[in-house]
């Protein structure tokens, strides 16, 4: 069974350019999660869906940032316009909704903002 | 609340040595708990969990982890280190919230 599919793997752009990065859950899996991994930072929560619903965005950074699904199989994370401080790595993750609740993670979106 | 806390954001052990990474937690409600790994340039790999049940859990690769209520650790061991070992390893907790994360330990094994 594939596991969570992320594309682009690595992604370089300029200033103020529009970035979308894709994800693709595990199949059955019914809730997703959008995280951004930094040196600085570490591992952070941007957002989450349960059956393709938005349930908690509180760590969607700016108004730069919007998510979505519109299906069960699809999601998008899209920054615009792009900022060298939003370079990182962006990690997709899916689970079902029942306990014990953990997660799967895809291999991740290297972003670079130049 | 809930937490965890990682004792040690670096540890370095000789290859063939006991692995012993600590993690404590806080939880107001009974917890899973996970130990996930993360080798350079890759995604987090769920290495074991505890649910409920026994407490002396086996992942992969050779790691266990032993729940202590009394103490709230869900320390990771291995009784070898491998240089394959090497990585970021994150204790993570479920509890009423989608998980928690702990801030990493980066183990690294010297031959």
């Amino acid at each position: 069974d594939a596991g969570v599919i992320q594309s682009p793997r690595h992604e370089v752009t300029e200033m103020g350019q529009e970035v979308t990065l894709r994800c693709k859950p595990i199949s059955g899996h019914n809730s997703l999660f959008w995280y951004r991994q930094t040196m600085m930072r570490g591992l952070e929560l941007l957002i989450y869906f349960n059956n393709n619903v938005p349930i908690d965005d509180s760590g969607m950074p700016e108004d730069r940032f919007s998510a979505k699904m519109p299906n069960a199989s699809f999601s998008t994370l899209k920054i615009q316009p792009s900022e060298p401080r939003d370079s990182a790595v962006y990690f997709c993750a899916s689970r079902t909704q029942g306990a014990p609740r953990e997660q799967y993670f895809g291999p991740g979106t290297r972003l670079t903002v130049t | 609340a809930q937490s965890v806390t990682q004792l040690g954001s670096h540890v370095s052990v000789s290859e063939g040595a006991l692995v012993l990474l600590r993690c404590n937690y806080s939880s107001s409600v009974p917890p899973y708990l996970f130990w996930y790994v993360q080798y350079p340039n890759q995604g987090l790999q769920l290495l074991l969990k505890y649910t409920t049940g026994a407490t002396l859990v086996k992942g992969i690769n050779g790691f266990e982890a032993e729940f202590k209520k009394s103490e709230t650790s869900f320390h990771l061991t291995k009784p070898s280190a491998h240089m394959s070992d090497a990585a970021e390893y994150f204790c993570v907790l479920s509890g009423n919230t989608p998980l928690v994360f702990g801030k990493g330990t980066r183990l690294s094994v010297i031959a």
